[in-house]
């Protein structure tokens, strides 16, 4: 296995127009999250899932966003109607179950709204 | 809520002199707490992480911080720093049975100089 894997790695899009973005988690991993960062600042958190289920999302995750993890595998995060306040660094990262367990990151994907 | 605190968005060292990355934590339980760093448009990799066991921490290329209660504090020291450190590195904290959802500081952005 090789890690988180996302796709793609980059991403322009025109605003209005929608964006899909996958992730392949660790395959033994059950939990996966979505992060975004914007330039200069730490990630933030998004949302994650436990196999199959959607556990939390954050107040950041507006009803233009939708996150999918259909089969407990990868992941898909929708962008619906982009704005330029969505162009960011989008990542992925997933973990074992289990409270002190790091999550490890994929190489995330570059999203410009232009 | 957790939260963490980077003093110092930009430090500057001389090759070989230490390294010395500040963090200070907020949480109302114990918390988890890592060291991640990040190269130009590269995911995040753990550098090291507390989780109770100990309190210092030894992580990869040779870095290490120490947890102190009493000061909230979880910083990330090196002895000697290498060119290779120059990165953008970030402190996270996440809340013990939260789901391993991290919150994460504004970065370091380390600058290691001949």
């Amino acid at each position: 296995d090789t890690g988180v894997s996302q796709d793609p790695r980059h991403k322009i899009t025109k605003r209005g127009q929608n964006v899909t973005f996958r992730c392949d988690p660790i395959s033994e991993h059950n939990r996966l999250y979505w992060y975004r960062q914007t330039l200069g600042q730490g990630p933030e958190f998004l949302t994650y899932f436990q196999n199959e289920a959607q556990l939390e999302k954050s107040r950041l995750l507006s009803d233009r966003f939708s996150a999918e993890r259909p089969k407990g595998s990868f992941s898909t995060l929708e962008i619906q109607r982009t704005e330029q306040g969505d162009s960011a660094m989008y990542l992925c990262a997933s973990s074992a179950a289990g409270s002190s367990t790091e999550a490890f990151f994929g190489q995330g994907t570059r999203l410009t709204v232009v | 809520a957790q939260s963490v605190t980077q003093l110092g968005s930009h430090v500057s060292v001389s090759e070989g002199a230490l390294v010395l990355l500040r963090c200070n934590y907020s949480s109302s339980v114990p918390p988890y707490l890592f060291w991640y760093v990040q190269y130009p448009n590269q995911g995040l990799q753990l550098l090291l992480k507390y989780t109770s066991a100990a309190t210092l921490v030894k992580g990869i290329n040779g870095f290490e911080a120490e947890f102190k209660k009493s000061e909230t504090s979880f910083h990330l020291t090196k002895p000697s720093a290498h060119m290779s450190d120059a990165a953008e590195y970030f402190c996270a904290v996440a809340k013990t049975g939260g789901g391993n959802k991290l919150t994460f500081g504004t970065g370091t952005q380390l600058k290691v100089e001949l």
